[in-house]
């Protein structure tokens, strides 16, 4: 019984397609995130969603398009991929929005190898 | 140059022994969390530590944030092989919408 799902696991693809990764929660969570983590282990934000609602936008090329269908969903959809993209992609997800610098305990899905030949 | 700054980058030890994990900032944060990230996994929340000088205590893990909350460590007790992963330190920066994990440690425990 998963709570945060990602799909697909693994994604190989050549430069300039265009790809799209799904991720749902069934943890009735408000709040969702989707993060990138390169070879060094690095995690870095890209994106948050509050009740559908975008409240986190880091300095992601536009070419990076988050969308949330319903507060159980948001999918990330990458236009003309280029070797730099290839990373794992991490989707989270946490009962409320930050609140006075306060951040709620967060969920993390099994993340997305993405790799861009 | 990162906001948090996690020190040793690795680290291998064997079992039993006893180690600690620096996560450090040059600014102030109004809590931080520690994680656990196994290999091909999410990471996974231990602990989030709110106020300056606290000391959160989870089995043999020991928390402590800065008194200026500007940095916190991981102290772990008798190191087991299923501590091996890696730990992130993480929080939010200037105001609650901006969240950052540090550099991360990876730690490895052997039998």
């Amino acid at each position: 019984d998963t709570a945060v799902s990602q799909t697909p696991k693994y994604l190989v693809t050549q430069m300039g397609n265009d790809k799209s990764i799904k991720c749902e929660q069934n943890l009735g969570h408000d709040t969702m995130y989707w993060y990138k983590q390169d070879s060094k282990k690095f995690l870095k934000i890209m994106f948050s969603y509050n009740n559908k609602e975008l409240i986190i936008n880091e300095t992601v090329p536009n070419r990076f398009s988050p969308k949330s269908p319903d507060k159980a969903h948001l999918n990330l959809h990458i236009n003309s991929l280029e070797l730099g993209d290839s990373a794992v992609y991490f989707c989270a997800s946490s009962q409320d929005m930050p609140d006075r610098g306060l951040f709620d305990e967060q969920f993390f899905g099994p993340g997305t190898r993405l790799t861009v030949l | 140059t990162q906001l948090l700054e996690q020190s040793p980058q690795f680290l291998s030890i064997q079992e039993g022994e006893n180690l600690t994990v620096y996560c450090n900032s040059s600014s102030v944060f109004s809590s931080l969390q520690w994680y656990r990230q196994e290999p091909g996994e999410g990471p996974v929340l231990l602990v989030t530590v709110v106020t300056g000088g606290e000391v959160k205590k989870l089995k043999r893990l020991t928390f402590q944030f800065g008194d200026a909350r500007k940095d916190s460590s991981l102290h772990i007790t008798a190191a087991q092989p299923g501590d091996t992963g890696l730990y992130l330190c993480a929080g939010p920066f200037r105001g609650f919408n901006k969240f950052y994990f540090g550099s991360g440690t990876k730690l490895n425990v052997k039998p």
